[in-house]
């Protein structure tokens, strides 16, 4: 039973370039979720993704992050021209489409770890 | 949205059981209680979750006071792979708003000892 897959798991990007960072929900899972850990900060939310649908994306920085989940593949995580302050740990969760959110754990996966230089 | 205060760290020795608190003052009769963990360059893991009344499960036991305002995750018997970060985080059981989202706080950081 393969949990939730993030890939890569390290990314180095210099500033202006972009970054593209992958999720794959626990299979089955239709809700997604991206959080961001930055340098000895807590877990911040960012995005609630749901098939093809954005249903949340409160946490995200106005410009540069984007985020998709398609019908077909993992999510995405898009950064454009990057700069140093993105350089963070980003984790992505997924939850089971039946039961209510309150009531059901979230899976997470290992991270990436993006460094910009 | 109601609050959670942890300890920033403690300190175990292997083998002996631990006692995390939580006090959540301001919790709603419809907050669950959750606790999470973060084992250090990992994904946050999901440990328990409850109500009202204490759970189990094989990982740890959430201990609920009586009034809910604070509640103790208690690891049994602590090992070496029990270190780190774990936070408790209030979820509202009523469907909208945005009880999807987890809101961790800095946790507390707990250290075991050989």
């Amino acid at each position: 039973n393969a949990g939730v897959m993030q890939n890569p798991r390290h990314l180095v990007r210099r500033r202006g370039q972009e970054a593209r960072l992958r999720c794959s929900p626990v299979k089955g899972h239709s809700h997604v979720y991206w959080y961001r850990q930055l340098p000895e900060e807590g877990l911040k939310f960012m995005v609630y993704l749901q098939k093809e649908n954005i249903i949340d994306e409160s946490g995200m920085p106005k410009e540069r992050f984007s985020a998709e989940f398609p019908k077909e593949g993992p999510s995405i995580l898009r950064i454009q021209q990057v700069v140093r302050g993105d350089s963070a740990a980003y984790f992505c969760a997924s939850s089971p489409r039946i039961g209510r959110p309150s009531d059901t754990e979230a899976f997470f996966g290992q991270g990436t770890r993006l460094t910009v230089v | 949205d109601a609050k959670t205060t942890q300890p920033n760290s403690m300190e175990s020795n292997e083998e002996e059981p631990v006692h995390l608190p939580c006090n959540h003052s301001t919790i709603s009769g419809t907050d669950y209680i959750h606790w999470y963990r973060q084992l250090p360059s990992q994904g946050p893991e999901y440990v328990i979750h409850g109500l009202t009344s204490n759970v189990n499960n094989r990982m740890a036991s959430l201990a609920i006071a009586e009034d809910r305002k604070s509640s103790t995750l208690i690891l049994h018997r602590a090992t070496l792979r029990d270190a780190a970060v774990y936070y408790c985080i209030l979820r509202d059981v009523k469907s909208g708003g945005s009880n999807y989202k987890l809101t961790f706080g800095k946790g507390t950081l707990l250290t075991v000892n050989p």
